[in-house]
């Protein structure tokens, strides 16, 4: 059975700082990872995958993040927080391409000025 | 790029009512979909997996009987909640899925008072 654990409930940076958002996983086959974000009362969008290949994956907003298969992680970052990127987070992971994703509890980011 | 709508995005309805949430993939053909549950703070869990044509697969403690799931064409999945209680209010999320992505709705507030 696949799960995601995400260390820290909440995360507080200040403007300009680097984000770090931590995931890891347990899947017992080559899984799929995501990273989602979520604002209050809406949906989720996509920030980033890794599916196969390289293990650097780039998303929007300027976030990325490194599948580390040795340590079962896949850690969220972005150099510079602003202040819009104040929402909750979601690592995912998959063993069945995008299909039933399991998510982990989320992260909520907080931005100060 | 692909886009998953849900209505409503909130409803309130009185306990014992039943309640009917759509989720419609805009410019592809979803042959499944699938329908998460967020409780307050906490993480989305899968509820059930919508097939077009055939029966909802549920997952383990999912009653059926009460989120009645119905995939009528390649475009659209419905979820209704029979005989709500104020247990049953929560945040419902479609998702469907293409070969690249899985791509979310916007998400439904249900409150049952």
């Amino acid at each position: 059975a696949q799960s995601v654990t995400q260390l820290g409930s909440h995360v507080s940076v200040s403007e300009g700082a680097l984000v770090l958002l931590r995931c890891n996983y347990s899947s017992s086959v080559p899984p799929y990872l995501f990273w989602y974000v979520q604002y209050p009362n809406q949906g989720l969008q996509l920030l980033l995958k890794y599916t196969t290949g390289a293990t650097l994956v780039k998303g929007i907003n300027g976030f990325e993040a490194e599948f580390k298969k040795s340590e079962t992680s896949f850690h969220l970052t972005k150099p510079s927080a602003h202040m819009s990127d104040a929402a909750e987070y979601f690592c995912a992971v998959s063993d069945s391409g995008f299909q039933k994703l399991v998510f982990g509890t989320g992260t909520r980011l907080l931005v100060s000025p | 790029g692909a886009v998953v709508s849900q209505h409503p995005s909130r409803v309130i309805c009185k306990s014992g009512t039943s309640v009917k949430i759509e989720c419609r993939s805009l410019d592809f053909q979803a042959t499944t979909m699938f329908w998460y549950r967020q409780f307050p703070k906490q993480s989305l869990m899968l509820m059930a997996t919508s097939n077009e044509g055939s029966k909802a697969t549920y997952e383990q403690g999912v009653e059926k009987d009460k989120f009645l799931i119905n995939h009528a064409s390649l475009t659209l999945s419905t979820l209704t909640v029979t005989s709500a209680h104020p247990e049953d209010s929560s945040f419902y999320i479609c998702s469907a899925i293409t070969n690249t992505e899985a791509f979310f709705g916007q998400g439904t507030r249900l409150t049952v008072v």
